[in-house]
């Protein structure tokens, strides 16, 4: 079946503009995570959502990063006035939600270059 | 807070040599997940093993194999006769027990493994 999908693989983009990364979970996973991995460093925690909601969006670096889920299924990450810092590739994971553990899949990431 | 440490950042060995990559956590939380991923070079993370803090056996898969010490707070990973195939970097990472945002990975920062021919 199909796995995570995160597009676009790969954007560059200037200092200071707008981007938007997509997150598409495998279908019927209510659980979807969002880190970020810079280099050399493990992945970082950014947000979880339950269904819609974001039930944790407390690694969120700062008020610049948002992200959606309305329906419930695809999830967006927003970088408004990107800075060269953000550069990172951004990592979506999703799980089925239940009372026990249920495994995190990852997609393949998205690449964010800012110049 | 949450905190895995992996001291070792990178190693290399030959092929066929045993190697132990090191994993030290740190949480107030009294159960827990212990975890150990895999990222080759094309980038996406490979589950390999979950632990939860209550079974402190340990496991063998294949050439894999995993030591817990709670007392120690560790949590180690061998791998016997590798391979070049084995070259990858390698996560350590740890989450909640009680589900939901619980679930969130805390991860370490990695250990770059080269397994030469």
């Amino acid at each position: 079946g199909a796995g995570v999908s995160q597009t676009p693989s790969n954007k560059v983009t200037e200092k200071g503009k707008y981007v938007e990364l997509r997150c598409d979970p495998i279908s019927g996973h209510t659980a979807l995570y969002w880190y970020r991995q810079s280099l050399g460093q493990g992945p970082e925690f950014l947000i979880y959502f339950q269904g819609t909601g974001a039930a944790d969006d407390s690694g969120l670096p700062n008020d610049r990063f948002f992200a959606v889920r309305p329906e419930g299924s695809v999830s967006t990450l927003k970088i408004q006035r990107t800075e060269r810092g953000d550069s990172a590739v951004y990592l979506c994971a999703s799980s089925l939600y239940s009372e026990g553990y249920n495994e995190q899949f990852f997609g393949p990431g998205t690449r964010l270059t800012v110049l | 807070a949450q905190k895995v440490t992996q001291a070792q950042t990178e190693i290399s060995v030959v092929e066929k040599e045993d190697v132990t990559l090191d994993c030290v956590y740190e949480t107030r939380d009294t159960t827990y997940y212990l975890f150990w991923y895999k990222q080759p070079p094309s980038g996406e993370l490979v589950f390999l093993i979950r632990r939860n803090s209550f079974d402190e056996q340990n496991e063998i898969s294949g050439r894999y194999s995993w030591n817990f010490q709670k007392s120690t707070s560790s949590f180690n990973f061998t791998i016997t006769a590798s391979q070049v195939v084995d070259s990858a970097v390698y996560f350590c990472a740890l989450s909640g027990l009680s589900g939901g945002s619980n679930y969130k990975l805390t991860f370490g920062k990695g250990t770059l493994l080269t397994v030469n021919p």
